[in-house]
């Protein structure tokens, strides 16, 4: 039990598009989904709270504008990177929590050209 | 303000015991995490501690000291797929509700 699936796994994009991150919790509702980043050697910064229902928290310095988020179910959150550019070349990470634990997602690799 | 602080790497030979070390300072304890992370893939959970002392289980264990701000990871019987990077976290407060503050992570290699 316990699965956290995100989609894509992995995505190219080009400069000033944007792209959409699906994280699922597939086996358990969540009220509450996290986003968290993770550049090369560096460890997982949090980017945002988010709870369904209600609008994200997000954590200081991460744009809300520019990273949006949408907790429209217990199982289904998304992060939508507006007007990517190569600077958002990341490792996007999604875990979902139940009353104790978190759940990570197998991430998605984000590659902007 | 969070800090957690991990060493940078770490090396090991194969078949021995490593002890990996985490200090943190945080507005808020409720829990400590070890996870462990191949390159390119997402965090697995290895270990859980909110009360000092120490937590079995099986090649590893995590030991907890909450007046002293300190963890370690144990790992014994090293094998090669043990090579990794482990994350030492922290929730501040409350229950899931609360994103986890991660350390950068200690890079483990294992030596034949």
């Amino acid at each position: 039990g316990a699965v956290v699936s995100q989609h894509p796994s992995r995505v190219i994009c080009k400069s000033g598009t944007s792209v959409k991150i699906e994280c699922r919790s597939l086996d358990f509702q969540a009220t509450t989904m996290f986003w968290y980043r993770q550049f090369p050697k560096q460890s997982l910064m949090l980017m945002a709270t988010s709870n369904e229902g209600s609008k994200a928290t997000y954590e200081q310095g991460v744009e809300k504008d520019k990273f949006l988020i949408n907790h429209a179910s217990l199982t289904l959150s998304t992060l939508t990177v507006t007007s990517a550019h190569p600077e958002d070349s990341s490792f996007y990470i999604c875990s979902a929590a139940t009353s104790y634990e978190q759940y990570f997602g197998p991430g998605t690799r984000l590659t902007v050209t | 303000g969070q800090n957690i602080d991990q060493p940078t790497e770490m090396t090991a030979t194969e078949g021995a015991i490593v002890q990996i070390n985490c200090t943190y300072q945080t507005s808020g304890f409720n829990g400590l995490f070890w996870y462990q992370q191949h390159a390119g893939e997402a965090p697995t959970f290895l270990s859980y501690n909110v009360l000092d002392g120490l937590e079995e289980k099986g090649r590893f264990s995590s030991f907890l000291s909450r007046s002293k701000g300190y963890s370690y990871l144990l790992l014994k019987e090293l094998q090669m797929k043990d090579s990794a990077s482990y994350l030492c976290a922290v929730r501040p407060s409350g229950g899931g509700a609360d994103g986890l503050t991660f350390g950068k992570g200690t890079h483990l290699i294992i030596q034949p």
